[in-house]
């Protein structure tokens, strides 16, 4: 089964500080991955997907995330964070077999201070 | 237009009602599902459907039952509610296919009393 490892559960940041979330997955085959944001007391929207090609891949709000096959981790990052990346961010996982089903990671709480 | 629409937003109520929440979606997406989020933020699935025929079923008590009417539409009933299922419930859907995120509703925040 597969599953998802979020070792940061609450990150706090003066703006304009760079960042990154860790996320690490566990599974044998090929998966697609995600990172989804939710802002305070909203519903979670994507930032951002990755199923093949350039391990490196961009999202809206100049996010960013790194696929690294070998370390089977999905790192998301931002150059320089802004007050309203305040929320809880979520990295998931889908395989490419069986259900299919989306599998969530425990989520990061980013606070990011003025 | 919302492209997944729940209703209600905030439900209420005490212990050992019953009630229903409902989820629309206009995307011509083929696949729903039901997400728990409890007070830690962790996202569960709880059912999957795929063109109105149940897919997922994960580990929930039969006091729940999801019903769908058609592809557009995935509803949850809730029997003889317990504290413990107060939470926020997130409808979502996607086209099938695992390159597909979810689109993900407003959320049907629950409080059992």
């Amino acid at each position: 089964a597969q599953s998802v490892s979020q070792h940061n559960h609450h990150v706090i940041l003066s703006e304009a500080a760079s960042l990154e979330l860790g996320c690490n997955y566990s599974y044998g085959g090929t998966v697609n991955l995600f990172w989804y944001v939710q802002y305070p007391g909203q519903h979670l929207q994507l930032l951002l997907k990755y199923f093949s090609g350039d391990p490196l891949v961009k999202g809206i709000k100049g996010f960013e995330a790194e696929f690294i096959k070998s370390k089977f981790s999905f790192n998301l990052r931002k150059p320089s964070v802004q007050w309203s990346d305040t929320a809880e961010y979520f990295c998931a996982v889908r395989s490419n077999f069986g259900n299919e089903k989306l599998t969530f990671g425990t989520g990061t709480r980013l606070t990011i201070i003025p | 237009d919302t492209a997944v629409s729940q209703t209600p937003k905030y439900l209420v109520t005490q212990m050992g009602n019953d009630k229903s929440i409902k989820c629309e979606q206009n995307l011509g997406h083929d696949t729903m599902y039901w997400y728990k989020q409890d007070s830690k933020k962790f996202l569960k699935i709880m059912f999957s459907y795929n063109n109105k025929e149940l897919i997922i079923n994960e580990t929930v008590p039969n006091r729940f039952s999801p019903k769908s009417p058609d592809k557009a539409h995935l509803n949850l009933h809730i029997n003889s509610l317990e504290l413990g299922d107060s939470a926020v419930y997130f409808c979502a859907s996607s086209q099938q296919g695992p390159y597909y995120g979810y689109t993900f509703g407003s959320g049907t925040r629950l409080t059992v009393v």
